[in-house]
């Protein structure tokens, strides 16, 4: 278990409203990153961070910022949410001392729905 | 940049039969390749990996895949598969100078027939 959660698990918004989803983890991973999972589009990276403060745009990083002050949290933010924003978010980890960069740990997703 | 193509975007196949996944990607530079396991309302977990040597390589429930530089392939094959293996199948890659950010294809979804 790498230890990452994810919250909420669901979400229900409205179109133009905040919304703000977190990932933690316990281990001190230093990467952290954002994925939307889309049918057909497999997963694509939104945003990732190689430690704290330190944030870089992905392939779909549009509509999001992020932000990780301290290691174990990187919170993605839909500034004002869109139905085209509609997706399961998947927040990964690796970096951790000792272990392979490639090791990227998933968490169990967050299912936002824009209305 | 890199890009993944997963040929397939379903595979029915009945219990005990072998399976075959295809996958295809583009890359200029040298990549890392992966294949990730997605059960129903769980997250990603990692089946398989090349990194270098052996292009065949052996992953986890009885899975294995092979590297052809050649062909630009990475092939997922399970000899016979059980109903548990009913899941969503993605191919990944990583430039091996850029370290881990991974590149998905769009997803192979097999359901296992009894």
């Amino acid at each position: 278990d790498a230890g990452i959660t994810q919250s909420p698990r669901h979400k229900v918004t409205e179109t133009g409203t905040p919304v703000t989803l977190r990932c933690h983890q316990t281990e001190n991973h230093r990467y952290m990153y954002w994925y939307r999972q889309d049918p057909g589009h497999g997963l694509r990276l939104i945003h990732y961070s190689y430690g704290v403060k330190d944030t870089d745009k992905g392939e779909v990083s549009d509509g999001y910022s992020v932000s990780r002050s301290k290691t174990e949290d990187f919170l993605l933010t839909l500034e004002s949410a869109t139905s085209s924003q509609t997706s399961v978010y998947f927040c990964a980890i690796n970096g951790l001392a000792g272990v392979p960069l490639y090791e990227q740990y998933f968490g169990p997703g967050t299912r936002l729905t824009v209305t | 940049a890199q890009s993944v193509t997963q040929l397939d975007s379903q595979v029915p196949v009945f219990e005990e039969a072998p399976v075959e996944l295809r996958c295809n990607y583009s890359s200029s530079v040298s990549v890392y390749l992966f294949w990730y396991v997605q059960y129903p309302n769980q997250g990603l977990q990692l089946l398989l990996k090349y990194l270098s040597g052996s292009t065949l390589v052996k992953g986890i429930n009885g899975f294995e895949a092979e590297f052809n530089k050649s062909q630009t392939s990475f092939h997922l094959r399970k000899p016979s598969v059980h109903i548990s293996d009913t899941a969503e199948y993605f191919c990944a890659v990583s430039l091996k100078a850029a370290g881990n950010k991974l590149t998905f294809g769009g997803g192979t979804r097999v359901l296992v027939k009894p």
